[in-house]
C-alpha cells in the first residue's frame, strides 16, 4: 500500500497570504489528522477529520482550517499568514474507525516557510 | 487532560551500549502509549504501542517498553543501539472519549546520538 502523501513538500509563503496544504491518506483510511511541528511548541495536534466530518481540534486560531472530502483526502488552510507560522506540517490517517487506539501513519510533511 | 514528559532532551550512548529514553505520562483515563521516531526530514513512524494488554511491548528494530502503571512511565529501551538508530524519538499519549479523537499528545523529544 502507498503511505500517506502530502503536497507539496515545501512552501515559501509572505505574511499576510494564505495557503493550502494537501493530504492524502492511505488507501481505506477514513481519519486524518494534522499536527504543527516547531522547535520551541514541538508537535500540536490541529484537528482530526473522519468521513468528511472535523471531530476534534486543538487549540489554534480561527485562521487555520480544514476540509476533508468524500475520499478521504484532507486539505488544511491557514490565512492571513503569520510569522510564527512557519513550521513543518504533518499529516497521518488512521484505520477504519479513528479510535484511539489505531495507529497513526504519518506522511513525509509540508515545511512552509513565512518570510 | 493528558500529557506526556520526556526526560532528557539528548541522549547520547556508544554502539552497542544499552538505549534508555524516559517518559511519563498524566492522564486522567486510562491512556494508551505509543512511540514514535523521525528521522531528519521525515514523518514520524511508529515503534511500538501500548493498548491495555500486555504491559511489556515489543516494537520494530529491538526497541521495546513497558508500561508501569504505580510509576507513570513507559520508558523506551534498547539492548544494544545501533548507528542506524540515531534521530529524534517522540512519546505520545491518547485516551478513550469524543474530544480525544485522533488526537496524539507529545512529549517534547529526545535526541538519540549514537557514537562510534
Amino acid at each position: 500500500k502507498a503511505g500517506v502523501t502530502q503536497t507539496p513538500r515545501y512552501l515559501i509563503k509572505t505574511r499576510g497570504q494564505q495557503v493550502t496544504l494537501s493530504c492524502s491518506p492511505i488507501s481505506g483510511h477514513r481519519s486524518v489528522s494534522w499536527y504543527q511541528q516547531t522547535p520551541g511548541q514541538g508537535l500540536q495536534f490541529l484537528f482530526e477529520y473522519f468521513s468528511e466530518t472535523q471531530r476534534n481540534k486543538g487549540n489554534f486560531p480561527g485562521r487555520f482550517s480544514g476540509r476533508q472530502f468524500s475520499n478521504s483526502r484532507s486539505e488544511m488552510n491557514v490565512s492571513t499568514l503569520e510569522l510564527g507560522d512557519s513550521a513543518l506540517y504533518l499529516c497521518a490517517s488512521s484505520g477504519t474507525s479513528g479510535g484511539p487506539t489505531d495507529t497513526q501513519y504519518f506522511g513525509p510533511g509540508t515545511r512552509l516557510t513565512v518570510l | 487532560a493528558q500529557s506526556v514528559t520526556q526526560l532528557g532532551s539528548h541522549v547520547s550512548v556508544s554502539e552497542g551500549a544499552l538505549v534508555l529514553l524516559r517518559c511519563n505520562y498524566s492522564s486522567s483515563v486510562p491512556p494508551y502509549l505509543f512511540w514514535y521516531v523521525q528521522y531528519p526530514n521525515q514523518g514520524l513512524q511508529l515503534l511500538l504501542k501500548y493498548t491495555s494488554a500486555a504491559t511489556l511491548v515489543k516494537g520494530i528494530n529491538g526497541f521495546e517498553a513497558e508500561f508501569k502503571k504505580s510509576e507513570t512511565s513507559f520508558h523506551l529501551t534498547k539492548p544494544s543501539a545501533h548507528m542506524s538508530d540515531a534521530a529524534e524519538y517522540f512519546c505520545a499519549v491518547s485516551n478513550a472519549g469524543g474530544t480525544s479523537y485522533g488526537k496524539l499528545t507529545f512529549g517534547q523529544g529526545t535526541i538519540l546520538t549514537v557514537h562510534p
